[in-house]
């Protein structure tokens, strides 16, 4: 089947450390890739996205790499913010029907 | 705004009762979801609407869950006799397209649904 796993959180970072948040998947056919994020008391909204291998999605100064071999999307940034703290979830996309399939979600924590 | 809007925010329902929740998409756009949210897991699929027809309702977890969308705009999703297990976070979503593809799906903030 279709499915995604991702790290487990919660992951507590100082301010401007590196961050990853590992995620791998198992799909069926050519997946779209995407990484949303849960600001406290709002919605998800989209991050970043990639549509087939080896692309690279970024926003915000987030980024990661489709990558076919290893079937990872990791979600990676350079130097955190406060701001940052949210949950973050990756997914994938099939082609058909649409829905998004999401991991457990991972709870980031920046602290100053 | 012109965000996709969801209602009521916050639901507590005695165990047995009828529920109803609803979402207004961003105007115009054709494909609706809804996902259940469980506390600390990510959003599963319930169903997904292309305009007013349901193409897929493989994820309703039980026949006390239906959803409709008459007018191809605004939909509810009900749950009937309500269950402890329901209570989650219902999510609904909008796209400007049909069918499948990456295109950006828009999320409401969701109706939390407690169930005594």
């Amino acid at each position: 089947g279709n499915s995604v796993t991702q790290m487990e959180g919660p992951v507590t970072l100082s301010e401007e450390a590196f961050l990853t948040i590992n995620c791998t998947y198992t799909a069926t056919g050519y997946p779209s890739l995407f990484w949303y994020v849960q600001y406290p008391g709002e919605g998800l909204q989209l991050l970043l996205k990639a549509t087939k291998a080896d692309d690279k999605g970024s926003n915000k100064g987030f980024e990661a790499t489709y990558r076919k071999e290893t079937t990872s999307f990791h979600l990676e940034k350079g130097s955190v913010q406060v701001s940052d703290s949210a949950v973050y979830f990756c997914a994938l996309r099939l082609n058909q029907g649409g829905k998004l399939i999401f991991g457990q979600g991972t709870e980031l924590s920046v602290k100053p | 705004g012109a965000g996709v809007s969801q209602s009521p925010r916050y639901k507590v329902a005695k165990r047995g009762q009828d529920v109803a929740l609803r979402c207004d998409p961003i105007s115009g756009h054709v494909s609706l979801f809804w996902y259940q949210q469980a506390l600390g897991q990510g959003p599963e699929f319930l169903t997904y609407f292309q305009n007013e027809a349901q193409l897929d309702k493989s994820g309703l977890p039980s026949d006390r869950f239906f959803a409709e969308r008459p007018e191809g705009s605004v939909s509810t999703l009900k749950i009937q006799r309500t269950q402890q297990e329901d209570s989650a976070v219902y999510l609904c979503a909008s796209s400007a397209y049909g069918g499948g593809g990456a295109g950006e799906l828009f999320f409401g903030e969701g109706s939390r649904l407690t169930v005594l």
